[in-house]
């Protein structure tokens, strides 16, 4: 059973558009929400992450919206470039028993120049 | 800075052998976890360790074991393996209540 849902499984954004991948969770007891990425070849690396005590987070070009309520978060890619080809992978964990990470079964954006 | 190494990129067995895969931290992390990757199903977690010669069963722990006899190094056993233990697998280790897992390259399995 799928603790963390993730969608779409891919992606085509031309450069310069903005590339957006969605997550929904059930298990309201999760308290931080990371976003992996991973070029093919490597091993996922921790992109941006929120906590569910603010709405949005903003790093460079990448934005994660938290809406709690709803369950969902989701990543905002802005100026999207073919260097951010790669898988992305949202997670939901509960910190404090020990950091098991959910991941969601993956996006693969391809952006195209 | 961290460094999770996996001891293969690639890997070929046959059905019914034993496989052996290491992973090593450099960071003194307390926290090891063992992923296999598959397209459309995402990561899932097979094993993980809090400590020395702890092991906790993650979603899919049928058909593997682990071990950990040293902080930094955790390995995964396919006791038998299969056909349908291709895939490709992850490890990632943090420190105990951190947030951040940090994954190694991954180690591709081919089981013939």
């Amino acid at each position: 059973q799928q603790q963390v849902k993730q969608s779409p499984q891919s992606l085509i954004v031309q450069k310069g558009g903005i590339s957006i991948i969605n997550c929904a969770y059930e298990n309201t007891a999760f308290d931080y929400f990371p976003w992996y990425q991973q070029f093919p070849g490597k091993g996922p690396a921790l992109l941006i992450a929120i906590r569910p005590d603010v709405s949005e987070k903003k790093e460079g070009r990448f934005t994660i919206s938290f809406n709690k309520s709803a369950k969902q978060f989701s990543l905002h890619i802005m100026d999207s470039q073919p260097g951010d080809s790669a898988t992305y992978f949202c997670a939901a964990s509960i910190v404090n028993t020990g950091n098991q990470f959910y991941f969601g079964t993956g996006t693969s954006l391809t952006v195209i120049p | 800075d961290v460094k999770v190494t996996q001891s293969s990129r690639y890997l070929v067995k046959r059905t019914g052998e034993k496989v052996f895969l290491e992973c090593v931290q450099d960071m003194d992390h307390e926290n090891m976890f063992w992923y296999r990757q598959d397209p459309g199903l995402g990561l899932r977690l097979i094993y993980f360790s809090y400590d020395v010669k702890m092991k906790e069963k993650g979603d899919i722990p049928e058909g593997y074991s682990v071990s950990r006899e040293k902080k930094e190094r955790f390995s995964l056993i396919l006791e038998s393996a299969s056909t349908n233990q291709t895939s490709m697998y992850l490890c990632a280790s943090s420190f105990t209540w951190a947030e951040t897992q940090y994954f190694g390259p991954g180690t591709r399995l081919l089981v013939l």
